[in-house]
This record gives C-alpha cells, structure tokens and sequence, in this order.
C-alpha cells in the first residue's frame, strides 16, 4: 500500500489570507503526482498533474512545487477566496505499470468572508 | 466535461443483499477506478481496472468484486451489502498514468 499523506487535515483561515498545504508520496519509482479540488456535493477536479523534480505550475491564484527527490508537493493559494472552500486532495499513481491512483486524505480548507 | 457515468446516482438496499453499480464511459480511456470516500479518510480505492479483464484489488477490497468485459463499463459488486458499506462511490476514468482522471458524479449507497 502506498502511502500518501497530506497536512494539515484541516484548515480556517481568513479571506485574503495566503495559505499552503504539503502532501508527501514514496520518493522512489516517482512518475507524477496529482493535485484535485473538491468541493462539498460535488466531484473531484483535477487542478494538476506534476512530472518533473522542480515542476512549478499555476492556476489563477493557486499553484504547486514538486519536490521528487525528498518526496513531497506543496500546494499554494495566494489571497483566499471564499470559493476557494473545498478539500484539496494529492495522487500518487505508483511505479508499477497497472495504475493504482491512491489519494491522501486531504487537506479541507475554509476561508471565511 | 469527460463522458463518465454512474447509475444508480441513489440506492438503498437491505443488510445481506447484492448489489452493483456500473460506471459507464465514453473516452476510450484504459484505466478506471471505484473509490469510496469516508470521512477522514478522502478517496479510498476499492478496485482498478487497467485493460479489459484486467483488475486488480485496492486499499479496501473486502466485500467487492469488480468486471469490466468491454472498455467502456466498469462494475462495481457488493457480493453482501453491510452497513459498513454505507458511502458514497465515485468511479474515475484516466487515460494515462500520466493524465488527469475524470470524475463521475457518485453514487449514494445506503445499507439499512
């Protein structure tokens, strides 16, 4: 069983406040690491998929470094939103051929007005 | 939107019965994926599916079996409901290891 962990569990934080959340995979055999969105009542989203050692990307307010040597990815959001209320979940699909997307535990976070 | 569905979206059934739950899609993606989210503990994969006829179990197996015959549908089975089993499922598509998965809209299941 991989082992996928995410911190903190959960989050308050106020809006306009900048905030981050670390998730941290099995550094060996690294093939990509996945980032999702999930809001209350809905489905997952996916918001990246990381490859390369160093990777940075970016969506609007939020983005992620890879760290694939020490096995660990942060996620950032600069100057929450209210709407920016959701669990944030990573995914690590392993080293073998066959698949096998688990998921941390997530990191819930809400921004209150 | 990725084409993902699952059916039912709403079940209740009783303590010791069968049921199944299908996801259907229409990408022609190789990989799909049964989760079942529990408070505290996200997405935990239950079964995944890497080629037709090709499955294999995930971190929460016991009590479910899976087939997929055709690439499109991926079938979920609970040979004997139990309470336990009470989540919500949600079945995902991925067409690379690299690639995002799509999401379906999940399914409630109620053991009573």
């Amino acid at each position: 069983i991989l082992n996928v962990e995410q911190s903190p569990q959960s989050l308050h934080v106020q809006e306009g406040d900048s905030t981050n959340f670390t998730c941290s995979f099995p550094s060996s055999n690294f093939y990509a690491l996945h980032w999702y969105r999930w809001e209350t009542a809905k489905s997952p989203e996916a918001l990246f998929v990381m490859t390369l050692n160093g990777d940075e990307k970016k969506k609007g307010r939020i983005s992620a470094t890879l760290n694939t040597k020490e096995g660990y990815s942060y996620l950032y959001i600069k100057g929450s939103q209210p709407e920016d209320s959701a669990t944030y979940l990573c995914a690590f699909p392993g080293s073998s051929n066959t698949g096998k997307l688990i998921f941390g535990q997530g990191t819930t976070l809400q921004v209150k007005p | 939107d990725a084409g993902i569905t699952q059916s039912p979206r709403h079940k209740v059934t009783e303590t010791g019965t069968p049921v199944t739950l299908r996801c259907h899609q229409t990408e022609n993606h190789r990989y799909m994926y049964w989760y079942r989210q529990d408070p505290g503990h996200g997405l935990r994969l239950i079964h995944y599916s890497y080629g037709v006829k090709d499955t294999d179990k995930g971190e929460v197996s016991d009590g479910y079996s899976v087939s997929r015959s055709k690439t499109e549908d991926f079938l979920l089975t609970l040979e004997s409901a139990t309470s336990s089993q009470t989540s919500v499922y949600f079945c995902a598509i991925q067409a690379g290891r690299t690639t995002e998965a799509f999401f379906g809209q999940g399914t409630r299941l109620t053991v009573v």
